[in-house]
Formats: C-alpha cells, structure tokens, sequence
C-alpha cells in the first residue's frame, strides 16, 4: 500500500520552543497533493496547507512552515515558538488518484506552559 | 455560518439497531465523504460521493450505506450495528476533489 507515514507518535515541548512534525510519503504518482490538518482537543479536523507535487517551494505562513523535499518523499511541518494552542493531534496526508486522502496516524503535539 | 454540519453529535445506542447520521454542507462542493476515526485516532475513507459517482472502500461493511438526497447532504446508515462500529465519524465536502472540509464529527457509541 502506498501510506503515509508520522513516524512520531507523540511530541512534547516546553512553550516558545520550535518543533519539527515530520511526514514521510510512498506513492507511483507522478503527480499528487499533500496535506496537514490539525485536530485540537475539541475534536474538529482543521485544514492547514496543501502542496501540489510540482511546487517544491518550501511555504511560511506565520508561525507555520513546511518543507517539501521530493528527493526524499517527505513533508515536514514545523512550528516557530510554540504556543500552548498549538497542542493538537497534527495529521499528514496524500490524496491517491480516487481523489480520497490516505491519512497519517497522526503526531499528538503537546505544548507545556 | 457553518459550512459543514452532522446530526447528531453524539449518538448512542445498541448493538443490532439501525441508525442513521445526517451531513449538510451549504459550500456549494460537488463531493461529498465519509470517514471512520477510531480510537487511536486512525483515519479511514468509507465513502466518497458526487453526482457521477460512488467510491466505496472496499474494507467497508456492506452494513454502512450512503445516501444523498441531494447535491448538500451526504447522509450515512448504518445497519445491525456492532460494537466494533463505535468511533467518531467525519463529513467532509470538496470541490472539483480540491481541499475537503469536514464537519464536527458525530461519536457514536454501540454498547
């Protein structure tokens, strides 16, 4: 099966810290979407980002980046200073040629005061 | 102004009963899917759904059935309920197979 794979079950971080949510991908597609959705405690599934295969342009969005490495078959996602609202479950994942996201099994983010 | 809603939000009920959850997304999106979160917080398709088409996962129960009223509603019934059925169920909808938005979730315990 062509998954997804956060090999980071669980993270724990002290607050103002920066943390690195890596996710490593298998596919035969030579073109194919990446995802990263956040579930807070509350239990919502939010969207954050998705990268197109050609774009291999890392993106910044505040305190949010991501890096796209091809080469390598990863997506990783790291947050800058990390704030108490950042904890989360953070989950990867690809969108297979069906157009359904094979999911990650997602990398419990704990951000301690 | 919520842009996509389940009913109930949580649900419990028996092990061999019928029922029924309902989804609405008032974005406009052309598909519509169901996933399965159990409890260590897996992720599964069930369904993904649009005027042409139906993907069913074929991991999932012939128990499970989607039906869509209409482009805006993608409702999931489930029937003779085990409890290997409990877990928390998303709605999401997208555009054109673009970015799915999800709703709230429903928990559904089968005891």
């Amino acid at each position: 099966a062509q998954k997804v794979t956060q090999a980071q079950t669980e993270i724990s971080v002290v607050e103002k810290e920066d943390v690195t949510l890596d996710c490593v991908y298998e596919t035969r597609d030579t073109t194919y979407y990446l995802f990263w959705y956040k579930q807070p405690p509350s239990g919502e599934l939010v969207f954050l980002i998705r990268r197109n295969s050609f774009d291999e342009q890392n993106e910044i969005s505040g305190r949010y980046s991501w890096n796209f490495q091809k080469s390598t078959s990863s997506f990783n996602f790291t947050i800058t200073a990390s704030q108490v609202v950042d904890s989360a479950v953070y989950f990867c994942a690809r969108m297979d040629s069906n157009y359904q996201l094979i999911w990650g099994a997602g990398t419990k983010l704990i951000i301690k005061p | 102004d919520t842009a996509v809603s389940q009913t109930p939000k949580y649900l419990v009920t028996q092990m061999g009963n019928d029922k029924s959850i309902k989804c609405e997304q008032n974005l406009g999106h052309d598909t519509m899917y169901w996933y399965k979160q159990d409890s260590k917080k897996f992720l599964k398709i069930m369904f993904s759904y649009n005027n042409k088409e139906l993907i069913i996962n074929e991991t999932v129960p012939n128990r499970f059935s989607p039906k869509s009223p209409d482009k805006a509603h993608l409702n999931l019934h489930i029937n003779s309920l085990e409890l290997g059925d409990s877990a928390v169920y998303f709605c999401a909808s997208s555009q054109d197979r673009g970015v799915q938005y999800f709703g709230p979730g429903t928990r559904l315990t089968v005891t």
